[in-house]
């Protein structure tokens, strides 16, 4: 059964806004990775971004960050400044509570970006 | 250039023909994994690979056979397909940090019909 959850299955942002895609998970460990995927009309799986568990700050990449709190197990994606290129489906994905050596995603979130 | 393959992109086929699809990596990768994507229900993991002859089942393995006779290549079976096999279908590699599999590289997706 998938553990990680993306509570938004669409979200709509206006140009040049932020918009914040929300995400939580499970796993009893406590070193370990999350990560966050883009996949655009191309369906090409991209990453955007990953966060180490152990470390406190948040990761950052250009326009997108993550907002980690690790004892609410929650991951959520942060993009700033928001492009048309923007515009996609993203995952979020963590180790599986069942087998942390293996990696699972969420439902997905579709941002629409309004120009 | 580094990267995952997967053939074909695009198959139809008919109920009961057994059909492969390959997946081959270039970056000496021990983790391979399968993953569908089926619309609302995200990206999940049929089978994964830690290493060559070692395979085991992900979250919906039905229906479907793997193989890691090479470190490299890592192919679906089919044995009868049906059309609840409908579906894109993606392989991803990645290699194995200390806590298990890290940043997957993916190949482009193969959709796969079954009528």
């Amino acid at each position: 059964a998938q553990t990680v959850t993306q509570s938004q299955p669409e979200m709509s942002v206006q140009e040049a806004e932020t918009v914040t895609l929300s995400c939580t998970y499970d796993t009893s460990e406590s070193d370990y990775y999350l990560f966050w995927y883009k996949q655009p009309p191309s369906r090409q799986m991209i990453l955007v971004i990953r966060q180490e568990a152990y470390k406190q700050q948040n990761a950052t990449e250009n326009r997108f960050s993550v907002n980690f709190q690790k004892a609410a197990k929650s991951f959520s994606l942060k993009i700033s400044d928001s492009q048309l290129g923007d515009a996609a489906m993203y995952f979020c994905a963590s180790p599986s509570p069942l087998r942390d050596d293996k990696i699972i995603f969420g439902k997905g979130t579709r941002l629409h970006i309004l120009p | 250039e580094a990267q995952v393959t997967q053939n074909p992109r695009y198959l139809i086929t008919v109920t009961g023909k057994k059909l492969t699809v390959t997946c081959s990596q270039n970056m000496n990768h021990e983790y391979m994994s399968w993953y569908r994507q089926d619309p609302g229900l995200g990206l999940r993991q049929i089978y994964y690979s830690m290493n060559v002859e070692v395979t085991d089942k992900g979250d919906v393995p039905e229906g479907y056979k793997v193989s890691r006779k090479e470190k490299r290549n890592f192919p679906l079976i089919l044995e009868s397909p049906s059309p609840n096999q409908t579906s894109l279908y993606f392989c991803a590699s990645s290699f194995i940090g200390r806590t298990g599999a890290n940043v997957l590289t993916f190949g482009a997706g193969s959709r796969l019909t079954v009528l």
